[in-house]
């Protein structure tokens, strides 16, 4: 399996531009959650899907951010309007049976708002 | 709301070292907890997972064990390489296994040649 995948690696946005990001789970597994990394505040969760559905989006920052999973092999992740204080590495991980299963990471996508 | 602390946040060693990682949390009420290892510029890749029933897990040179009721774990790296050099996170899992982990900030660790 090639592991998750996320798309873009890298994005630099203006401000108030749309930001799209893309993941795909791993084959098989039920749980897709979303996260984000920086240096004060470490790594937080966003959102997470069961099946397809969301289960937790408390960790969504504001109406700003949007997830949808639409189908078992696809997500995203959109912001919009995005902000400088977006700017982050932004993660996907699968987990084949529970929130607390071993969790396997994507690469990440670093997100730069100017 | 559970927290999670590792101590100390960087730390350098020479090859070879026995070293100790150390993470506490606040609520015990876990599920289980896992440690993750992250490489710069990558995402993390799951080391080893101890379920709340446990007391420790064992994964080559890496034994982590688990306190529940005092709220700490730690992650044991025997005869440190330079390859170990990365940060290392510890995540409590919640209440049930619908509840998602939580992170530490990690400790970065560097194995000096």
């Amino acid at each position: 399996d090639a592991g998750v995948i996320q798309s873009p690696r890298h994005e630099v946005t203006e401000m108030g531009q749309e930001v799209t990001l893309r993941c795909k789970p791993i084959s098989g597994h039920d749980y897709l959650f979303w996260y984000r990394q920086t240096m004060m505040r470490g790594l937080e969760l966003l959102i997470y899907f069961n099946n397809n559905v969301p289960i937790d989006d408390s960790g969504m920052p504001e109406d700003r951010f949007s997830a949808k999973m639409p189908n078992a092999s696809f997500s995203t992740l959109k912001i919009q309007p995005s902000e400088p204080r977006d700017s982050a590495v932004y993660f996907c991980a699968s987990s084949p049976r529970g929130a607390t299963d071993t969790q396997y990471f994507g690469p990440g996508t670093r997100l730069t708002v100017l | 709301k559970q927290e999670v602390t590792q101590i100390p946040a960087a730390l350098s060693v020479p090859e070879g070292e026995n070293l100790v990682l150390n993470c506490s949390f606040t609520d015990s009420a876990i599920y289980n907890l896992q440690w993750f290892r992250q490489d710069p510029g990558k995402g993390l890749t799951s080391l080893l997972l101890i379920q709340s029933s446990q007391r420790e897990q064992t994964s080559g040179r890496l034994n982590a064990s688990l306190d529940k009721s005092s709220g700490r774990s730690t992650l044991y790296i025997a005869a440190s390489q330079p390859g170990d050099s990365a940060t290392y996170l510890c995540a409590p899992g919640g209440h049930s296994g619908n509840t998602p982990l939580v992170f530490g900030k990690g400790t970065r660790l560097s194995v000096i040649a």
